[in-house]
């Protein structure tokens, strides 16, 4: 069984430039999270789909970052326009029941590098 | 919200030898769930262990073992005889009640041949 992909793996984009960041979570999860990691930082959860509805988005920084999950299959997260500190590993989970002690499993994340 | 603080940044042990990764959690939440996960040199973040908050039984599962104590609000993991394939970035993750994961800021454990 294929797990969560993450495409692209590294991404480098000029400040003010738009970056979309797409995740394939394992087939038949219905729960896509999506966290970051900004350089030195804890990893941060951004927002939680429980199909294609958003859940919770309460982890989003600020409304230059747009994530949806048409159909309710893969999302995408776009940073329109990036600014530097928003360079970081940005990593998507998915779940197949939202549970408290369900896992969830990572994607290899996407390395992104705003100059 | 949860905090999460992973105080050793870095370790290096010898092959073979024990080596136990701290985490200590703040929470208001009665009831949660903890979590382990190792980020290996490929990136992703791989599922290790989890325990919930009313179970304090300390387990050990292979080489791995943790010891979670509620009064210290520590949850502690242990890797018994250390491989160099377990070098790799640890994060302890409490889990609140609406799925969210707060990590730590990770200990990077470096296992030498």
């Amino acid at each position: 069984e294929a797990g969560v992909t993450q495409f692209p793996s590294h991404s480098v984009i000029e400040k003010g430039q738009t970056v979309t960041l797409r995740c394939d979570p394992i087939s038949g999860h219905d729960n896509l999270y999506w966290y970051r990691r900004v350089m030195g930082k804890e990893i941060k959860f951004l927002l939680h789909f429980v199909k294609e509805s958003k859940q919770d988005e309460s982890g989003m920084p600020n409304n230059r970052f747009l994530a949806e999950r048409t159909g309710g299959t893969y999302s995408t997260l776009k940073v329109q326009p990036a600014e530097l500190e928003d360079s970081g590993v940005y990593f998507c989970a998915s779940s197949q029941v939202a549970g408290n002690y369900n896992e969830q499993f990572f994607g290899p994340g996407t390395r992104l590098t705003v100059l | 919200a949860q905090k999460v603080t992973q105080a050793q940044t870095e370790i290096s042990v010898v092959e073979k030898e024990d080596v136990t990764l701290d985490c200590v959690y703040e929470t208001r939440d009665t009831t949660y769930y903890l979590f382990w996960y190792k980020q290996p040199p490929s990136g992703e973040l791989v599922f290790l262990i989890r325990r919930n908050s009313f179970d304090e039984q300390n387990e050990i599962s292979g080489r791995y073992s943790w010891n979670f104590q509620k009064s210290t609000s520590s949850f502690n993991f242990t890797i018994t005889a250390s491989q160099v394939v377990d070098s790799a970035v640890y994060f302890c993750a409490p889990r609140d009640n609406f799925n969210k994961f707060y990590f730590g800021s990770g200990t990077k454990l470096n296992v030498k041949p």
